[in-house]
């Protein structure tokens, strides 16, 4: 069993579309974090929340933490094909990290 | 940069080789870790270093073997090697072991492929 599942597993989009991506638990997480990953290296940290119903901005990027802190959101708003890569959502129990399965996104020209 | 660095980016090795993947922060945490990426798994926590001792160990076959000689320094020496081991072997360190609001910062990784 998977303590943090992610949907959708793989997302195909157009440039200049929307689209939003959950991270979901049903274990109370004291922070959790949002990485990128593309091919061959390694995840790149985007943002950590911490607090129940927290939401964050990094550009076009939009992060928000659940208000049991037991599940996450990212909206990506008009994608460009530099979006493309795996996003990756880890949870951290106060005493060990976890993560979750990964969305593979493509965004299309 | 993220200030974590491993070497090498890229390894070829036979099964009955001897060979070590290195990682190094530069971020004055205390908690290290190895992972496991397999092509289309989850990240797979393989060991983790808290103040240069080994805090957890996730039945990791023992042809593989870490080594943390400082809080900046973290090894995976590898032997007899399997195919199926092939992966991409991230390293990452937080500033302690999981603890309250914690955050881990990746290394870009070593591909490791065994003939």
């Amino acid at each position: 069993t998977q303590l943090l599942e992610q949907s959708p597993q793989f997302l195909s989009i157009q440039e200049g579309e929307n689209l939003t991506v959950y991270c979901n638990s049903s274990s109370v997480f004291s922070s959790l974090q949002w990485y990128r990953q593309e091919p061959g290296e390694g995840p790149v940290l985007l943002v950590t929340v911490v607090t129940g119903g927290e939401v964050k901005k990094l550009k076009r990027l939009t992060f928000q933490f659940g208000d049991a802190r037991k599940d996450s959101s990212l909206h990506i708003t008009a994608a460009q094909p530099g979006d493309t890569g795996l996003y990756l959502c880890a949870g951290n129990t106060g005493n060990q990290f976890y993560f979750g399965t990964g969305t593979s996104l493509t965004v299309i020209p | 940069e993220t200030g974590v660095t491993q070497t090498p980016r890229h390894l070829v090795m036979g099964m009955t080789n001897k060979k070590s993947l290195k990682c190094e922060q530069h971020l004055g945490h205390n908690a290290m870790y190895w992972y496991k990426q397999s092509a289309k798994k989850p990240l797979e926590l393989m060991f983790v270093y808290s103040l240069e001792e080994r805090v957890e160990n996730n039945s990791v076959p023992s042809r593989f073997s870490p080594e943390c000689p400082n809080s900046s320094h973290l090894f995976l020496h590898l032997h007899t090697l399997q195919p199926e081991d092939s992966a991409l072997y991230l390293c990452a360190s937080s500033q302690d072991q999981a603890g309250g609001q914690d955050t881990q910062y990746f290394g870009p990784g070593t591909r490791l492929t065994v003939l």
